[in-house]
């Protein structure tokens, strides 16, 4: 079946301009998962959604950052006023559930947007 | 979560089995070993993981010891397309579903 897909695959923005960031889940996963990877990084956890709840918002490195997610399904991570520390992919994953250890955890990771702020 | 340790990079000859350990000393009871690997310029994807018991799948074996402090993925028999960096990550039971990434370790598996 289709996986998690994002779009755009590449952006580029100048500094201050506003981004939008979309991914699209699989079909069925109650949870989804934003993550950013810098240039020469380690990958970064930023926010995630689970159902109802509210979103674990924990990760998000400033206010200039938000996420939603419409219907339990597609989301949106919108940068504000980017600069150029805000260069990276962006990773966005999704999985059945949030329960360690089941195979309903299991992480499916999209291809990435990659992000250049010049 | 528990902090894991695994080695920078590895090399690894092409057919021959891949063995990347990792050391989590302080893992806790509940605490379960996951391995991601990502390839150049991909999303990471899930390989393997366990609680205590050895596990098996089509893609690797992952080794745990009996006090589980440690543990090893093992690739039986690598290919190029194994070439990636590979994470061994520690996960709280209850601490919702966020994964905390290492550095990994580089695998080169060469010709």
């Amino acid at each position: 079946g289709a996986g998690v897909s994002q779009s755009p695959s590449n952006k580029v923005t100048e500094k201050g301009k506003d981004v939008e960031l979309r991914c699209d889940p699989i079909s069925g996963h109650t949870a989804l998962y934003w993550y950013r990877q810098s240039l020469g990084q380690g990958l970064e956890f930023l926010i995630y959604f689970q159902g109802n709840s509210a979103p674990d918002k924990s990760g998000l490195p400033s206010d200039r950052f938000s996420a939603e997610r419409t219907g339990g399904s597609v989301s949106t991570l919108t940068i504000q006023r980017t600069q150029q520390e805000d260069s990276a992919v962006y990773l966005c994953a999704s999985s059945l559930a949030v329960i360690a250890g089941g195979r309903s955890d299991t992480q499916y990771f999209g291809p990435g947007t990659r992000l250049t702020v010049l | 979560d528990a902090k894991t340790t695994q080695p920078p990079s590895m090399d690894c000859a092409e057919g021959r089995a891949a063995n990347l350990p990792c050391n989590h000393s302080t893992i806790s009871g509940n605490e379960y070993v996951y391995w991601y690997r990502q390839i150049h310029s991909q999303g990471p994807q899930y390989i393997i993981h366990g609680l205590k018991n050895n596990e098996t799948n089509e893609m690797a074996s992952l080794i745990i010891t009996e006090d589980r402090k440690s543990s090893t993925l093992i690739l039986p028999h690598a290919t190029l397309r194994d070439t990636a960096v590979y994470y061994c990550i520690v996960r709280v039971y209850n601490q919702g579903g966020k994964l905390i990434f290492g550095q990994g370790t580089e695998l080169s598996v060469k010709p």
